[in-house]
């Protein structure tokens, strides 16, 4: 199975901050990686995939990057309604997986 | 709209047997592939497992934590899917989800772009 890593599993910002979130993948998955926002009680909302394409909707201060073994979602303002945890998911080879999850809280 | 609205979730005994049901709305049913995701409380998710289309003779994929034991199945002419769970245990106790798989031109499954709003499954004696 292919393990994702993400890092930090925990972050605190402020609004208006840049913030990264990186997904590593224990072998290379392409670019099959999508990333998701998840609000309490809520379910995952698509924000990327195939690595960096936006998908339609989600504001452009969001943005992926990488292939392989490596990528990274970046926020480049933080915005108060961004507050959620961020999940990335491999979508290259069965079982399918997710990382353990970025919760991105306000300092 | 479109949307999924997964129902059927509840209370079981461990050993015991639920279905889940995804009813779909405002798009085409048939042709995208079908996922359930599931999340255990406070926890992160879990793929659970997929069902192909009608062109690719309705396959399915299961997660290893729950083959032999949780069944997926659609009806295309409901706009249904359906998760029937056997054998129930304690860590099966989630939200359970399904989700739409998005194609990119011709490759499928390239992410999953519509959840329902999950519904709950607990199994406690």
């Amino acid at each position: 199975d292919i393990q994702l890593t993400q890092s930090p599993s925990f972050l605190s910002a402020s609004v208006g901050d840049r913030v990264t979130i990186t997904c590593r993948a224990s072998q290379g998955i392409s670019s099959y990686l999508a990333w998701y926002q998840q609000k309490p009680g809520k379910a995952p909302k698509l924000l990327i995939y195939v690595a960096s394409t936006l998908q339609s909707g989600v504001p452009s201060r969001f943005s992926g990057s990488g292939s392989g073994t490596e990528f990274i979602l970046t926020i480049s303002s933080l915005q108060p309604e961004d507050f959620a945890t961020y999940h990335c998911q491999q979508l290259n080879s069965y079982p399918l997986t997710f990382g353990g999850g970025t919760k991105v809280e306000i300092k | 709209e479109v949307q999924l609205v997964e129902s059927g979730g509840g209370l079981v005994q461990p050993g015991g047997s639920l279905r889940l049901s995804c009813a779909a709305s405002e798009f085409t049913f048939s042709d995208p592939y079908m996922d359930w995701v599931r999340q255990a409380p406070g926890k992160g998710l879990e793929w659970v497992g997929r069902i192909r289309d009608k062109e690719h003779s309705y396959t399915t994929e299961y997660a290893a934590s729950v083959k032999g034991r949780f069944t997926i199945s659609r009806d295309d002419s409901k706009s249904s899917l359906y998760l029937q769970m056997n054998s129930l245990k304690t860590e099966d106790t989630a939200v359970y989800y399904c989700a739409r798989n998005m194609r990119l031109g011709a490759t499928r499954g390239v992410a999953f772009d519509i959840w329902g709003q999950g519904t709950m499954v607990t199994v406690s004696s």
